[in-house]
């Protein structure tokens, strides 16, 4: 099944506790994506990877990091998380066409609360 | 003033309305717009995807762009309840780089 996974679903985790959230697609996509949803303010993209190696910043990038070793993974690190990173966040996956990511596949979404 | 600006709502119609969802944005350089439908609970799942301006059809659902006001529309006909969810828009230029609405939450009841 074509799919988009993120790990963990759900964490609580404490003010500097450095943590990695993974993303997985089986999809051979070029292009990877993070973002963050929080009420009131959409979805806001925080990096972005055209392939394997090049990443991107996106609207939010402060406070996070990205990796692309692989095709298939694009983990979110967030190396001294802080309470205002609390929020729903989303992986992405998506074909180029023109070198626009124009069918993006949503992960079901990870959780995120930092104390 | 974000990119692009999208009335949260929340809007609520009768079952079988036409429903318009709009969104503006300022960049002029933006070419490729989306909408993306997203339940309550779970991902965004891509409704539409249009480049430049024009019209767009699928079923039920049609996307308008006009590049001479900036404005996005998202037309619904025949809503349904199944149609209750919350429908952002996006734009980007010929980059990566995605700018999405606040979202609008749509409620269609039976």
């Amino acid at each position: 099944e074509a799919q988009v996974t993120q790990n963990p679903r759900y964490l609580i985790t404490v003010t500097g506790k450095k943590l990695t959230v993974t993303c997985s697609q089986n999809m051979n996509h070029e292009y990877m994506s993070w973002y963050r949803q929080d009420p009131g303010l959409g979805l806001r993209q925080i990096y972005y990877s055209m392939n394997v190696e090049v990443t991107d910043k996106g609207d939010v990038p402060e406070g996070y990091k990205v990796s692309r070793k692989e095709k298939r993974n694009f983990p979110l690190i967030l190396e001294s998380p802080s309470p205002n990173q609390t929020s729903l966040y989303f992986c992405a996956s998506s074909p180029l066409d023109r070198g626009v990511p124009d069918t993006q596949y949503f992960g079901p979404g990870t959780r995120l609360t930092v104390l | 003033q974000k990119e692009v600006e999208q009335d949260p709502g929340p809007l609520s119609v009768p079952e079988g309305a036409i429903v318009s969802l709009n969104c503006t944005y300022s960049n002029s350089a933006f070419q490729y717009f989306m909408w993306y439908r997203q339940y309550s609970r779970k991902g965004p799942e891509l409704l539409m995807y249009t480049y430049s301006s024009g019209n767009k059809e699928d079923g039920r659902f049609t996307a308008q762009v006009d590049k001479s006001s900036k404005y996005i529309s998202l037309f619904i006909r025949d809503s349904q309840p199944s149609d209750s969810a919350t429908y952002l828009c996006a734009s980007s230029s010929n980059t990566g780089k995605l700018i999405f609405g606040q979202g609008t939450t749509l409620q269609a009841k039976p």
